[in-house]
């Protein structure tokens, strides 16, 4: 069975200020990690992922994501946040050692605040 | 290029019905996903479909069914409506493949209310 776990139900941050969204997995075997984020009445927006190769993972609006494999994590991060980043973001693993298809577990989500 | 579309945006409905959501996928995309997202139980995994054949399912009852068709296009079906069906439903379509790696684009969703 795949897991995911974001332990924070909300993050508040000053703009300007880096932020940090936590998210750690749990699969049997090799995960496919990947963040979304979700403005109110919309969709899920991808912003970035894991598959292999460089544990630092770059994304859309500056966004970038660490994959660590010995804390199963894969925490999202912006070393500037802006008041437009508000919105709910979501972490979702694949474990890709499973015959899933496409299949994503998401976390719970995290509501991320940017205060003026 | 268009993204993924559903239809309708919203729906009203009463317990016992059946309701039909529509998702059409971004054109070239193969695989549609379906979730189901509350503020309980979160994002919900329901059944993803690939080449008109389901591929995978979720823990969700029988009342929850889909289908695909020749153009990718996808509908779920949920029948005998319960007022915990009240939900965002949302489509997702990716490319081909059951790698698993590519990513999935989401649709606005239908907001479904039981009543």
């Amino acid at each position: 069975a795949q897991s995911v776990a974001q332990p924070e139900d909300q993050v508040n941050v000053a703009e300007g200020n880096p932020l940090t969204v936590k998210c750690t997995y749990s699969v049997s075997g090799n995960p496919y990690l990947f963040w979304y984020v979700q403005y109110p009445n919309r969709g899920l927006q991808f912003l970035l992922k894991y598959i292999t190769g460089d544990n630092l993972v770059k994304g859309s609006y500056g966004f970038e994501a660490e994959f660590n494999k010995s804390q199963t994590s894969f925490h999202l991060k912006k070393p500037s946040a802006l008041v437009s980043d508000s919105a709910l973001y979501f972490c979702a693993v694949r474990d890709m050692n499973n015959n899933a298809g496409n299949m994503l577990t998401f976390g719970g989500g995290t509501r991320l605040m940017v205060k003026p | 290029k268009a993204g993924v579309t559903q239809t309708p945006r919203y729906l009203i409905k009463t317990r016992g019905q059946q309701v039909t959501l529509s998702c059409s996928p971004i054109s070239g995309h193969r695989s549609v996903s379906w979730y189901q997202q509350t503020p309980g139980q979160g994002l919900q995994f329901l059944f993803e479909y690939f080449s008109e054949t389901q591929r995978n399912k979720g823990n969700f009852p029988g009342r929850f069914s889909g289908r695909q068709f020749s153009n990718s296009r996808s509908e779920m079906n949920v029948s005998t409506l319960e007022l915990g069906d009240s939900a965002l439903y949302l489509c997702a379509s990716s490319l081909a493949g059951a790698g698993g790696y590519n990513e999935q684009f989401f649709g606005p969703g239908t907001r479904l209310t039981v009543l």
